[in-house]
């Protein structure tokens, strides 16, 4: 099983360009989770999924948009990015949700000039 | 969610038991105590949780004080590749987690 999967694994974006950041999971997990982490700090969570055709905003929705078609994947889409969303992109899954673990994907490191 | 609080840094020596404290004063009784770490920002890993009983698994140990007010995370013998961010949430069903800043743990050799 490889888990949870993220591409790219690096990205340079121009200020207003778009891109999607793809996460897949082979966990068979109806949870996912979309966070960002900005250097030092801990990671705050972008939007969430409970199923397939199912999300919703979590702490820091502006400026990215989210779809959940199937339950394997569920991309993050940054439309006309922007300085402030250079950060690293987590992507998560699980069972269940709040007291369920979530597992992890190694990140995007998305720059933004 | 608990508002947990954890020192922002700690030192251990390598082979040591590294002791990293968590407090949770306003914890419910349904909320649960998690531990994750990050590696040298590598994606976040599960370490342990528990609700109310001391709890062990391969990894480490949880102390949770019978008030439920605050837990400890115990790493037995610590080693180098321990060195990493380690986070205290507190978490009940239904609700998203909430990463703080957690505790920079620095193991030395």
């Amino acid at each position: 099983n490889a888990g949870v999967t993220q591409t790219p694994k690096f990205r340079i974006l121009k200020i207003g360009q778009s891109m999607t950041l793809q996460c897949t999971q082979d966990m068979n997990h109806n949870y996912m989770y979309w966070y960002r982490q900005d250097p030092g700090m801990g990671l705050k969570l972008i939007y969430y999924s409970v199923g397939a055709g199912i999300t919703d905003k979590g702490e820091v929705p502006n400026g990215y948009n989210v779809s959940r078609s199937t339950t394997e994947d569920f991309p993050l889409r940054l439309e006309l990015a922007a300085p402030s969303q250079t950060s690293v992109y987590f992507c998560a899954t699980s069972g269940g949700r709040g007291t369920d673990t979530q597992y992890f994907g190694p990140g995007t490191r998305l720059t933004v000039l | 969610d608990a508002k947990t609080t954890q020192p922002p840094s700690m030192d251990c020596a390598e082979g040591r038991a590294a002791n990293l404290p968590c407090n949770h004063s306003t914890i419910s009784g349904n909320e649960y105590v998690y531990w994750y770490r990050q590696i040298h920002s590598q994606g976040p890993q599960y370490i342990i949780h528990g609700l109310k009983n001391n709890e062990t698994n391969e990894m480490a140990s949880l102390i949770i004080t019978e008030d439920r007010k605050s837990s400890t995370l115990i790493l037995p013998h610590a080693t180098l590749r321990d060195t990493a961010v380690y986070y205290c949430i507190g978490n009940n069903y239904g609700q998203n987690f909430v990463f703080g800043p957690g505790t920079r743990l620095s193991v030395l050799p």
